[in-house]
């Protein structure tokens, strides 16, 4: 595709109900890294892909939160049991390479982020 | 501890003038610098990418610089627009392999009035 979508844009939820996002990275891409950004925060990075396989799960906030993606593309993430801390702007994004690739300049594209609000 | 500092936190500027952003950091090992406009309710999308070597960069009206030794980078916006209106996100690479590499500031809020 031309860019990176997700889906939904907007998710409004009441607390305790399980959420899924997805996300579409440009095609080609090995990479993918999913990122939440609060408020008036910065992005706080949750966990990335190369390929189908997540080398680092560091980010990811607790065990509600888990992600998974199916034949190098399109990926999900699922918040279980969510809580009204989990609001926020979920943002995917793709490259090329990995950008941990020692020297790599590669630009990293970010979809337009799906918002969620947990009631 | 690798971070990513941004000043100011806002600014509102009135058009066609220009104005600095900074970005100080202490990731290491250093791999590069990068500059993210985002708009609201958008993703954030690349303005520039920086390497060790390498002290300024232009992009349109966009001018970053870098100061590898005191760490710290600045983005120059000349005779801005309203369209400029915007979130600017600096974001350091570390040279690692398998974990992510990227380290974000929080960004500087950027309004240009008219």
């Amino acid at each position: 595709g031309a860019g990176v979508s997700q889906s939904p844009s907007n998710k409004v939820t009441e607390k305790g109900k399980d959420v899924e996002l997805r996300c579409d990275p440009i095609s080609g891409h090995t990479a993918l890294y999913w990122y939440r950004q609060s408020l008036g925060q910065g992005l706080e990075f949750l966990i990335y892909f190369q390929g189908n396989s997540a080398p680092d799960k560091s980010g990811l906030p607790s065990d509600r939160f888990s992600a998974e993606r199916t034949g190098g593309s399109v990926s999900t993430l699922t918040i279980q049991r969510t809580q009204q801390e989990d609001s926020a702007v979920y943002l995917c994004a793709s490259s090329s390479t990995h950008l941990g690739t020692s020297g790599s300049n590669e630009t990293q594209y970010f979809g337009p982020g799906t918002r969620l609000l947990v009631l | 501890k690798n971070q990513v500092e941004q000043s100011p936190q806002s600014l509102i500027i009135l058009e066609g003038k220009n104005c600095t952003l900074q970005c100080n950091y202490t990731v290491s090992p250093f791999s590069n610098l990068r500059w993210y406009k985002q708009d609201t309710g958008r993703g954030p999308v690349s303005l520039t990418i920086m390497t060790f070597s390498e002290n300024t960069k232009s992009n349109g009206r966009y001018t970053a610089t870098l100061d590898a030794d005191t760490k710290q980078s600045s983005l120059h916006i000349t005779a801005s627009q309203l369209s400029d209106s915007a979130s600017y996100i600096c974001v350091v690479s570390a040279k690692v392999m398998r974990n992510t590499p990227l380290v974000f500031g929080k960004g500087t809020r950027l309004s240009v009035i008219a």
